[in-house]
């Protein structure tokens, strides 16, 4: 069963500060991997996403992210976080075998970004 | 830029009683998918839909659900009778393709079971 783990519930940062948004997974076969972002009262709107070739994918509004198969992680990066950052964050992952095309999202990390 | 649209916003019913939940995905998307999240926990998948007929579905998607294409362009979830656990927000999805295709999200119908 492919899983998704977000272990930070909140991340605080100052505006201006690089941002760090972890997220850890576990699949069979390659993964496909995903990250959202959810304002409030707001639907998921779609970041980024790694399928294949470079580790590190660039994405909406300056975000980033690197696949680190070793470490089956994918965490979400800016070098500069805004106070329109903030919003709850979440990443997803479906493998390539197994047959299922659905993706597993993870819990959510909610990002505060501090003026 | 197009988008996934959701009608209503918020729906508060009884317990027992049938809801519809209407979406209109983007237009030259194939794949459609309901997903819910109850207040504070993640986005759990409940069914795609492909073709005119449902291609995955979880456990949570039982007999009291159903999902149907009525026309061209409506894609929508029928809870049957209601319950308290049902309280959630509801989210249509649409993509192109399947697989690593990116799936769009429509805003959301906060449902409220009482």
């Amino acid at each position: 069963a492919q899983s998704v783990a977000q272990p930070e519930d909140q991340v605080n940062v100052a505006e201006g500060n690089p941002l760090t948004v972890k997220c850890t997974y576990s699949v069979s076969g390659n993964p496909y991997l995903f990250w959202y972002v959810q304002y409030p009262n707001r639907g998921l709107q779609f970041l980024l996403k790694y399928i294949t070739g470079d580790n590190l994918v660039k994405g909406s509004y300056g975000f980033e992210a690197e696949f680190n198969k070793s470490q089956t992680s994918f965490h979400l990066k800016k070098p500069s976080a805004l106070v329109s950052d903030s919003a709850l964050y979440f990443c997803a992952v479906r493998g390539t075998s197994g047959g299922s095309y659905i993706p597993t999202f993870g819990r959510g990390t909610s990002l505060i970004v501090h003026p | 830029e197009p988008e996934v649209t959701q009608t209503p916003s918020h729906q508060v019913t009884q317990m027992g009683q049938e809801v519809i939940l209407r979406c209109v995905p983007i237009s030259n998307h194939l794949y459609f998918y309901w997903y819910r999240q109850i207040l504070g926990q993640k986005v759990e998948f409940l069914v795609s839909f492909y073709n005119n007929e449902i291609s995955e579905k979880s456990e949570i998607f039982d007999d009291q659900f159903s999902v149907e294409r009525p026309d061209g362009s409506n894609f929508t979830l029928k809870i049957r009778s209601t319950k308290l656990e049902d309280s959630a927000m509801y989210f249509c999805a649409s993509s192109e393709r399947e697989g690593q295709d990116t799936q769009y999200f429509g805003p959301g119908t906060r449902l409220t079971v009482l």
